[in-house]
């Protein structure tokens, strides 16, 4: 059974493109969460989405990032025209989605956004 | 709102030595609390977890944690370091809705 698979792995873009991160979550999973890790900090949450819907973005930073996870494909992070700032890793998560319940999230190996 | 602390950066034991590193949480109620591993370049492993029930609980790798309602605690244990244990470790909380709030991180360094 795999796991989180984000791809890139590594990404590196220019002041003002775009980055677009991808997850896939694990099998049987329909619940996905984008955490984003500055230099020297902790994971901090972005947006919770399951299939089609966004269920919570209240750590989405309110322009230029945008996160859909649509009804088949993966999850999509994107960033419009990049700073420096957005320098990170983001780490994608899916968890089974039981709303009566906690559910554990596991954890995707994260993709590593560079802007030069 | 939730909120988690840990207030040593970086630890540094020697291989064999017993480890505790701390985590201190906020939240208005009971919460649900976690310790991942991040190895460089990785992403993050569960070590433990704690739901409810016994205050102390066991995970992977050797490591436990006791939550202590009354300190607002989570401190993580282990009693024998391995060099293999060299990496970051980081608390989490939540109150059940799913979003994780994580602490800053303590970076652990073994010596041989």
């Amino acid at each position: 059974n795999a796991g989180v698979m984000q791809n890139p792995r590594h990404l590196v873009r220019r002041r003002g493109q775009e980055a677009r991160l991808r997850c896939s979550p694990m099998k049987g999973h329909s619940h996905v969460y984008w955490y984003r890790q500055l230099p020297e900090e902790g994971l901090k949450f972005m947006v919770y989405l399951q299939k089609e819907n966004i269920i919570d973005e209240s750590g989405m930073p309110k322009e230029r990032f945008s996160a859909e996870f649509p009804k088949e494909g993966p999850s999509i992070l994107r960033i419009q025209q990049v700073v420096r700032g957005d320098s990170a890793a983001y780490f994608c998560a899916s968890s089974p989605g039981q709303p009566s319940s906690y559910n554990e999230q596991f954890f995707g190996p994260g993709t590593r956004l560079t802007v030069l | 709102a939730q909120s988690v602390t840990q207030p040593d950066i970086h630890i540094t034991v020697s291989e064999g030595a017993s480890l505790e590193l701390r985590c201190n949480y906020s939240y208005g109620a009971t919460p649900y609390l976690f310790w991942y591993v991040q190895s460089p370049g990785q992403g993050l492993q569960l070590l433990l977890k704690y739901f409810s029930g016994d205050t102390l609980v066991q995970g992977i790798k050797g490591f436990e944690a006791e939550f202590k309602r009354s300190q607002s605690s989570f401190n993580l244990r282990k009693p024998s370091v391995h060099w293999s244990d060299a990496a970051e470790y980081f608390c989490a909380v939540t109150g059940g809705g799913n979003k994780l709030t994580f602490g800053t991180g303590t970076q652990l360094k073994v010596e041989l």
